[in-house]
């Protein structure tokens, strides 16, 4: 059965602090790797890798592949209130197969 | 559109109602995809299309639970005799092809009373 598990559930830091998400996954028939932050809403997306080894970027943001040891990590620099949030991880197949989240509060 | 839109944002059914919820994907993508996400969880997967073709339907939790594309752009997803447990948000996605991120609308949040 396809798995994909995030940790920590939840974590709470202060701003200013450097945070990394897990991802740990079995599934066959991997094709990609997304991260998504979800809000009050709808999930926005973040970043999709596919490759093992090659980093992805975005401001503070920034998220790996290790496809022989079947995990991610996203690491966010210098946190801020505003990046309070549900990650959620999620491996493409033909579709996209969720992790649980983790829960991310960014105390002032 | 601009975006994933779906409706009705919030719908609340008796126990027993029968209910549909609309989702109007990105114009051009062809996969869309409906997940169901309880409270503190993440979305769970109901069922993938490609186009008008109903690629995947394993996570639908049964047989009351329908969905369908017919044209392949707009899709809905019927639950038939509600109940409790159906209560959730209902999340559609949509992406420009097979593999690539996909993009969700706001959700329809669910409650069967």
């Amino acid at each position: 059965e396809d798995k994909v598990v995030q940790s920590p559930l939840s974590l709470v830091v202060h701003e200013g602090d450097t945070v990394t998400l897990n991802c740990s996954y079995e599934v066959t028939n991997f094709r990609s790797l997304l991260w998504y932050k979800q809000e009050k809403k709808a999930p926005t997306f973040l970043f999709m890798l596919t490759s093992s080894g090659i980093e992805k970027k975005s401001g503070r943001l920034s998220s790996i592949l290790d496809k022989k040891e079947l995990f991610s990590i996203l690491n966010i620099t210098a946190t801020q209130t505003g990046d309070s949030a549900v990650y959620l991880c999620a491996v493409g197949l033909n579709d996209m197969r969720f992790g649980a989240g983790t829960r991310l509060t960014v105390k002032p | 559109g601009a975006g994933v839109s779906q409706s009705p944002r919030y719908k609340v059914a008796k126990r027993g109602q029968d209910v549909a919820l609309r989702c109007d994907p990105i114009s051009g993508h062809v996969s869309l995809f409906w997940y169901q996400q309880a409270l503190g969880q993440g979305p769970e997967f109901l069922t993938y299309f490609q186009n008008e073709a109903q690629l995947d339907k394993s996570g639908l939790p049964s047989d009351r639970f329908f969905a369908e594309r017919p044209e392949g752009s707009v899709s809905t997803l019927k639950i038939q005799r509600t109940q409790q447990e159906d209560s959730a948000v209902y999340l559609c996605a949509s992406s420009f092809r097979q593999g690539l991120e996909a993009f969700f609308g706001q959700g329809t949040r669910l409650t069967v009373v």
